[in-house]
């Protein structure tokens, strides 16, 4: 699976879109960028995936650069519950069989 | 969608003792279970993948006869910490995929907090 870095903590005010970047520049052709994000003491949470194409559902949207080397999140209005660690995770889709390995992440803090 | 449960939520156990960790796929089977441990301020790391009705495979430098895992059926995982230590405080978290996940995406226990006294 493909390295991905991430800026270590970000901060964003409560009603504002919190915009985490993540690149991945050595991402295969195969390969998805997934989101996951871990709230304190609690198990991690599937937010978004995509390949190439833009992608929005009910939490998030995921931009993907045309050269798919970068990637951003968007939480369209930030909450303080999102106030999380979140995880870039690029990764072929594989198998159930197939292990994620979980970077460092960016931890985002939502300030009232 | 996909739910996995983890039992307990934390447990305190007494240094020399052994802890079972369970973890079910609640709505779905699930051939492959992972375990990961996480300390505090840390990211989540891998210690193994549990497959059911074989022996599990261990990340390197993860002791298995330490960290025992039990896959016997398609809905349920079993991490036992043996002869736990304080050291062995932690925060346990499992994680399965549906095999036709539409999204690809892995589900995750709410995670089991271990405190060795």
């Amino acid at each position: 699976d493909a390295k991905t870095t991430q800026p270590t903590s970000m901060d964003c005010a409560e009603g504002r879109a919190a915009n985490l970047p993540c690149n991945h520049s050595t991402i295969s052709g195969n390969e998805y960028v997934y989101w996951y994000r871990q709230i304190h003491s609690q198990g991690p949470q599937y937010i978004i995936h995509g390949l190439k194409n833009n992608e929005t559902n009910e939490m998030a949207s995921l931009i993907i650069t045309e050269d798919r080397k970068s990637s951003t999140l968007i939480l369209p209005h930030a909450t303080l519950r999102d106030t999380a660690v979140y995880y870039c995770i690029v990764k072929a889709f594989g198998s159930s069989a197939s292990k994620i390995i979980f970077g460092s992440g960016t931890r985002l803090s939502i300030r009232p | 969608g996909a739910v996995v449960s983890q039992h307990p939520s934390w447990v305190i156990c007494k240094s020399g003792t052994s802890v079972k960790i369970e973890c079910r796929s609640l709505d779905f089977q699930a051939t492959t279970m992972f375990w990961y441990r996480q300390f505090p301020k840390q990211s989540l790391m891998l210690m193994a993948t549990s497959n059911e009705g074989s022996k599990a495979t261990y990340e390197q430098g993860v002791e298995k006869d330490k960290f025992l895992i039990n896959h016997a059926s398609l809905t349920l995982s079993t991490l036992t910490v043996t002869s736990a230590h304080p050291e062995d405080s932690s925060f346990y978290i499992c994680s399965a995929r549906p095999r036709d996940s539409p999204s690809g995406g892995y589900t995750f226990g709410s995670g089991t907090r271990l405190t060795v006294v």
